[in-house]
């Protein structure tokens, strides 16, 4: 079946490090690639989103590239804020939607001032 | 205008009780789930309903029955609570299926059984 593997957290870094947190998946076919972010006692809100390789989504400074070659979608930021700490899912649905979404573990990320 | 809620936010309770949770959106969604997500923080489909039909059910104990008496309302009711049950059950929804649509999640009801 479907799987998603994240890098192990927790991931710590100062503020204005560059951030890299590493997704790669099992999947048949073409499946749309999600990153999801959970701040504390909250539920998970859609961070961005890439639906065909080579797609690049991008949000609030965040980037991740699909890659088909690779069956990677990394999730990427230039310069992270204390405002980022949070655990970060990575996500796919299968080809053709049905909005089945198989997660990763979560990375937690803390960054410290 | 929250746009998807879930009610309690907290419930503790014994072991062989019975409990519901409560989730409704305002979102206009056709399509809502639920997800157990563990101490470790991994998130796993229970049950997903689109316009009040079940079309994902996973290898869940029957003693979670979700019940969708609209498309903006999935109830999670479970019978004889266990204590491998605690966990933080999240609400989400989304637009109809054979989309790729992002899930908007409630904020979660932490349950713990003891």
């Amino acid at each position: 079946g479907d799987s998603v593997t994240q890098m192990e957290g927790p991931v710590t870094l100062s503020e204005e490090a560059f951030l890299t947190i590493n997704c790669t998946y099992t999947a048949t076919g073409y499946p749309s690639l999600f990153w999801y972010v959970q701040y504390p006692g909250e539920g998970l809100q859609l961070l961005l989103k890439a639906t065909k390789a080579d797609d690049k989504g991008s949000n609030k400074g965040f980037e991740a590239t699909y890659r088909k070659e690779t069956t990677s979608f990394h999730l990427e930021k230039g310069s992270v804020q204390v405002s980022d700490s949070a655990v970060y899912f990575c996500a796919l649905t299968p080809t053709g939607g049905g909005n089945k979404l198989t997660f990763g573990t979560g990375t937690q990320l803390k960054v410290e001032l | 205008d929250t746009a998807v809620s879930q009610t309690p936010k907290y419930l503790v309770t014994q072991m062989g009780n019975d409990k519901s949770i409560k989730c409704e959106q305002n979102l206009g969604h056709d399509t809502m789930y639920w997800y157990k997500q563990d101490s470790k923080k991994f998130l796993k489909i229970m049950f997903s309903y689109n316009n009040k039909e079940l079309i994902i059910n996973e290898t869940v104990p029957n003693r979670f029955s979700p019940k969708s008496p609209d498309k903006a309302h999935l109830n999670l009711h479970i019978n004889s609570l266990e204590l491998g049950d605690s966990a933080v059950y999240f609400c989400a929804s989304s637009q109809g299926l054979g989309t790729v649509s992002p899930l908007h999640f409630g904020n979660g009801t932490r349950l713990t059984v003891t």
